[in-house]
């Protein structure tokens, strides 16, 4: 049973255009909700995260949105550029918990110059 | 500070020998977890570790045995590798507990095949 749902698998955007990612869960113990961006060969990086006191939270070009009620959540990548091009996973967990990270399944941006 | 890291960085192994991946942070973090990704699948997790001397199981602990001995460091055992096991395996760490020390920090990751 997979509890967090990723869409879509691949995304090509434009250079100045907006890429937009969605995430939702299961669980609702989860109240821990981060995104990691990885490229070829890295390491999972992360990006931005967000627990469901707020609806959203905006770190530079890079937004989450968090829907509680839908059991949803989103990244929005503003004037999205060609360095931005990597994998995005988000992922959730219950906070504070020992419990490692449930991931998506990853979404594979490409920006187009 | 180096964070996490990982080694090997490659390993090809035939079918039932055995190996030890090495996870190491200098980060003082309490919580330490192994993770495998493969194409398609996400990141799972194996086992973890909330502090030294304990261990527990995730969601695909079938074949893999872990230990912490000492509070930077996090093995990850294969006793009769398979080529189920080809996968890159990522070691994370968090000081856990919540909050901001709930973020996980991860390791450049071993790339193991099983031939």
């Amino acid at each position: 049973q997979q509890q967090v749902k990723q869409s879509p698998q691949s995304l090509i955007v434009q250079k100045g255009g907006i890429s937009i990612i969605n995430c939702a869960y299961e669980n609702t113990a989860f109240d821990y909700f981060p995104w990691y961006q990885q490229f070829p060969g890295k390491g999972p990086a992360l990006l931005i995260a967000i627990r469901p006191d707020v609806s959203e939270k905006k770190e530079g070009r890079f937004t989450i949105s968090f829907n509680k009620s839908a059991k949803q959540f989103s990244l929005h990548i503003m004037d999205s550029q060609p360095g931005d091009s990597a994998t995005y996973f988000c992922a959730a967990k219950v906070g504070g918990g020992a419990d490692g990270l449930t991931f998506g399944k990853g979404t594979h941006l490409i920006i187009q110059p | 500070n180096a964070g996490v890291t990982q080694t090997p960085k490659f390993r090809v192994l035939k079918t039932g020998q055995s190996m030890t991946l090495l996870c190491a942070q200098d980060m003082n973090h309490e919580y330490m977890y192994w993770y495998r990704q493969d194409p398609g699948m996400g990141l799972r997790l194996i086992h973890y570790s909330v502090g030294e001397g304990t261990t527990a199981k995730g969601e695909v602990p079938d074949g893999y045995n872990v230990s912490r001995l000492k509070k930077q460091n996090f093995l990850l055992g294969l006793e009769s590798a398979a080529p189920s096991q080809t996968s890159v395996y990522f070691c994370a760490s968090s000081y856990g507990s919540g909050g901001l020390r709930d973020t996980q920090y991860f390791g450049p990751g071993t790339r193991l095949t099983v031939l």
